[in-house]
């Protein structure tokens, strides 16, 4: 339903690599940047990457992005409990002249 | 420290209009376009749009219609009016920041502490 097509779930065992994908089209991953959010429950999203693989000051180089065509990918390595809550990516879509999100993926850290 | 802090009514009736408002505190609106985003109980996000230090807009167009995102430099704060309020507008909403440039369109730093607006007979 969402324009953004993530997984909705993922999981991984502590120390391990994960990634999270974020499916798109030519309108919206294909030619703009893309974002990653993470969301602890009942607070606000935090921006973890922006223009598609640059991280904001303070978070930690465990998170990547990349982008690849209409496609985004979210990396998290050596897993933590913590690391165990919501992430959303969103990319501006020139066609619908709007900001999309995916529908969030839950990440389990087993 | 930059803070956004967030009022407004919480539980309005159907047809109703939502005013909510996000005061800025630590920074200016200049080189910023300060943003409003709801999320509905249980799902994903979703951009209601954002007004520039200057006053221009952009909307999401399924809620074009119904919305007005202001600006008050005076008091540092901007609000959104959502009209014609159905169950279907319940969640939280979120008042964001975000760095002016286009490449920044998605790349919220500061948020508020996010309201939950129920619309309920």
């Amino acid at each position: 339903q969402s324009v953004l097509t993530q997984p909705p779930s993922a999981s991984g065992t502590p120390g391990q690599r994960v990634t999270i994908s974020c499916s798109g089209s030519s309108s919206n991953i294909g030619s703009n940047y893309v974002y990653w959010y993470q969301q602890l429950p009942g607070t606000a999203p935090k921006l973890l990457i922006y223009r598609n693989d640059q991280r904001p000051s303070g978070v930690p180089d465990r998170f990547s992005g990349s982008k690849s065509g209409t496609s985004a990918s979210l990396a998290i390595s050596g897993l933590r409990s913590e690391d165990e809550v919501d992430y959303y990516c969103a990319a501006w879509d020139d066609s619908l002249s709007v900001l999309v999100f995916g529908g969030g993926t839950r990440l389990t850290v087993l | 420290q930059v803070q956004l802090q967030q009022w407004g009514a919480g539980l309005l009736k159907p047809s109703e209009t939502l005013s909510l408002t996000c005061v800025v505190y630590g920074e200016s609106f200049s080189g910023y376009y300060w943003s409003w985003i709801r999320q509905p109980p249980g799902k994903g996000l979703e951009w209601i749009g954002e007004i520039s230090h200057s006053g221009s807009t952009n909307y999401n167009p399924s809620l074009k219609s119904r919305v007005t995102i202001s600006l008050d430099t005076s008091k540092n704060q901007f609000s959104l009016n959502l009209t014609s309020m159905t169950a279907a507008d319940t969640a939280v909403y979120y008042c964001a920041r975000r760095p002016s440039s286009w490449y920044f369109m998605g790349a919220f730093d500061i948020w508020g502490q996010g309201t939950m607006v129920t619309v309920s007979s």
